[in-house]
């Protein structure tokens, strides 16, 4: 069964203090991993796609990578308006996007 | 650009009612889906369509109902509401099923059963 594990829960910072939020998961051959940010009261909102093990995507202050094993969401110096839940998801080899498995997210706070 | 629009955004139930929540797309994206949210959780998916006249059933499809008449809309009827159904529901689209994969999703339906 496929599996997807976020880390931390939960993620306080100061505003330009980098770090970074670790999405692990068990998938029976990786087509694809997602990240999500999901804003209060809004609907997910497509940030990246990776396929293939050690590749990496930027935008702004986000870069994302994948291993084998996990994948991490680096924030670069953030600011408040970073503020928001982070989704990771993957998708199955063989499957589309019927079967997607979202983990709970990581809820990070930028502390002004 | 209106993307994926749901409505309504917040809906009070009573045990046993049944009701409608609404999503378009202006994309002309083959593959609609619904999900729904419950608190501090992932994405759960109900029922998905990959083209007009096609609907299947994801991970949680019980007590919902799913019909594609058109390439825009893809309703989703909940039958008797139960308190279990109480959640977030979001509906999303994208190009294909097997495309590069970016799905959008529409604002949600906040859907409380009493």
């Amino acid at each position: 069964e496929d599996q997807v594990t976020q880390s931390p829960e939960a993620l306080r910072l100061q505003e330009g203090e980098s770090s970074s939020l670790n999405c692990s998961y068990t998938v029976s051959g990786l087509r694809g991993l997602f990240w999500y940010r999901q804003d209060p009261g809004k609907g997910p909102e497509f940030l990246f796609t990776l396929y293939s093990a050690g590749e990496e995507k930027e935008k702004e202050r986000l870069k994302a990578t994948l291993t084998k094993k996990e994948s991490f969401l680096h924030i670069t110096a953030p600011k408040p308006e970073d503020s928001a839940t982070y989704l990771c998801a993957v998708q199955a080899a063989n499957f589309g996007n019927e079967k997607l498995t979202f983990g709970t997210g990581t809820r990070l706070t930028i502390i002004p | 650009n209106a993307g994926v629009t749901q409505t309504p955004k917040f809906q009070v139930l009573k045990t046993g009612q049944s009701m409608t929540l609404q999503c378009a797309q202006d994309m002309n994206h083959e593959y609609m889906s619904w999900y729904r949210q419950d608190p501090g959780m992932g994405l759960w998916l109900i029922h998905y369509s990959v083209g007009a006249g096609i609907t299947d059933q994801g991970e949680v499809p019980n007590g919902y109902n799913v019909s594609r008449s058109t390439t825009e809309d893809f309703p989703l009827r909940l039958l008797s509401a139960a308190p279990s159904q109480t959640s977030v529901y979001f509906c999303a689209s994208s190009v294909g099923q097997f495309s590069g994969n970016t799905i959008y999703f529409g604002e949600g339906s906040w859907l409380t059963v009493v």
